[in-house]
């Protein structure tokens, strides 16, 4: 069965650098998205992105955040100059169609020290 | 404002036990989803439904739209259902998904 994948499943950084999390859809959805959890607390929305372009984003997702499709089989969450509370578990997901089931990604679990 | 409450919010049970999971939303939707989260962080969709009812297994999942109000039920509970059910919720108008704080089920044997 087609599954979602995410890269790294870990990350440890210092505060302050910039990180790129990978993640890999299904390969014939169109929309993905990006979710982070902190620990504890429940999923948030960060960004949705359809036909390459963000269709929605949260107030989470500022300036410090972009998204990007390199190229067709895989899209990025680049988090620039990290912060403290940017430690949580991010989670891609994906789907052919907004009405119906999301897919997830198992998740990139992010450290900021 | 869009809100999605769940309870409750930790549930211990016994083997066999019929489990029920509550959740509740503030305005009209597009769908709504239940979720299964392990241990281990990983997220797995269990439903999506708009309407009516759902079954699979063991599961089983219903929504009434003009309540605002889903269930999310297993029957014959069994320690492996142990995880965290996330309701989470496609206001109209919106792709996103917001995501009720989760209920902690825990079957022992």
């Amino acid at each position: 069965e087609p599954e979602v994948t995410q890269t790294p499943s870990h990350q440890v950084t210092q505060m302050g650098q910039e990180v790129i999390l990978r993640c890999v859809p299904i390969s014939n959805h169109l929309y993905f998205y990006w979710y982070r959890q902190i620990l504890g607390q429940k999923v948030e929305f960060l960004v949705s992105l359809y036909n390459n372009e963000i269709s929605e984003k949260s107030e989470i997702f500022d300036d410090q955040f972009s998204v990007e499709r390199p190229d067709g089989s895989n899209f990025t969450l680049k988090i620039r100059s990290t912060k403290l509370e940017d430690s949580a578990m991010y989670f891609c997901a994906s789907t052919p169609d907004t009405q119906e089931t999301q897919y997830f990604g198992p998740g990139t679990r992010l450290l900021v020290l | 404002k869009n809100e999605v409450e769940q309870s409750p919010q930790n549930l211990t049970a016994q083997e066999g036990e019929f489990i029920t999971i509550n959740c509740s939303y503030s305005v009209g939707i597009s769908a709504l989803h239940w979720l299964q989260q392990h241990p281990g962080g990983g997220i797995v969709s269990l439903f999506m439904l708009s309407s009516g009812k759902k079954k699979h297994g063991r599961l089983i999942a219903t929504i009434n739209i003009q309540e605002k109000h889903s269930s999310l039920h297993i029957t014959a509970s069994h320690p492996r259902d142990s995880a965290v059910y996330i309701c989470a919720v496609r206001f109209r108008g919106a792709q996103k998904l917001v995501f009720g704080q989760g209920t902690r089920l825990t079957i022992n044997p």
